[in-house]
């Protein structure tokens, strides 16, 4: 099975750099998605990542450690409007179906 | 404008009231699933399909029914609602799933969502 850990929440100062960790335990895996979801809103997609490394786009990058299990998501030059729920989902692979499963999630709080 | 429409965004209803959810999206995606959300729990899949005519279980799948005959929608059927399934719906599409063709195909775009509350 799939077993997807974050932190609940997390505050940070505006202008400040924010690491989000995600840990994964699964029976295999075909890719970790990064999605963000504002309040009361539909998640949209942040970040990919397949291979070990560093993703950079703009000022959201996205980390990943296959051997170890392990993502981040750091958010540079926080603004306000990054106050959102951060959501880890991991693909399982096409032996066992394809399926995405989503971790529960870390609401970021961003304070001026 | 691509997008994927969900309706309705809230719903009220009693137990056993049969109801449907719509979903219908404008991208040609073949891929299409849905997700309830609640506290503490995340995003659990309940069904999804693969393509026209094919559907499959999710994580969560009791309780719940779908059907794709058209490649565009994709509605989500409660026979029987029961209070359990009060919670927070997610319609998603892509173009597909699993083909490591990175995130291009595979990243999912979400409906505005369906917040149902059973009595």
């Amino acid at each position: 099975g799939q077993n997807i850990d974050q932190p609940t929440e997390m505050t940070a100062t505006e202008g400040a750099i924010v690491q989000i960790n995600c840990t994964y335990q699964t029976s295999g895996f075909n890719g970790l998605f990064w999605y963000q979801q504002h309040a009361g809103e539909a998640p949209t997609f942040l970040s990919y990542n397949v291979l070990d490394g560093l993703e950079e786009k703009g000022r959201f990058s996205s980390f990943l450690s296959r051997s170890k299990g392990y993502s981040y998501l750091l958010l540079k030059e926080l603004q306000m409007k990054d106050s959102a729920s951060y959501l880890c989902a991991v693909r399982a692979p096409m032996e066992y179906g394809n399926k995405l499963v989503f971790g529960a999630g870390t609401i970021l709080r961003v304070k001026s | 404008e691509a997008q994927v429409t969900q309706n309705p965004r809230y719903l009220i209803t009693v137990t056993g009231k049969k109801l449907t959810v719509t979903c219908s999206q404008n991208m040609n995606h073949e891929y299409m699933s849905w997700y309830r959300q609640d506290p503490g729990l995340g995003l659990r899949q309940i069904y999804y399909s693969m393509n026209v005519e094919v559907t499959d279980k999710g994580d969560v799948p009791e309780g719940y029914k779908v059907s794709r005959k058209e490649k565009r929608n994709f509605p989500l059927i409660l026979e029987s609602p029961s209070p359990n399934q009060t919670s927070l719906y997610f319609c998603a599409s892509s173009f597909g799933q699993g083909r490591r063709s990175g995130a291009g195909e595979e990243k999912l775009f979400f409906g505005s969502g369906t917040q149902l509350s059973v009595l």
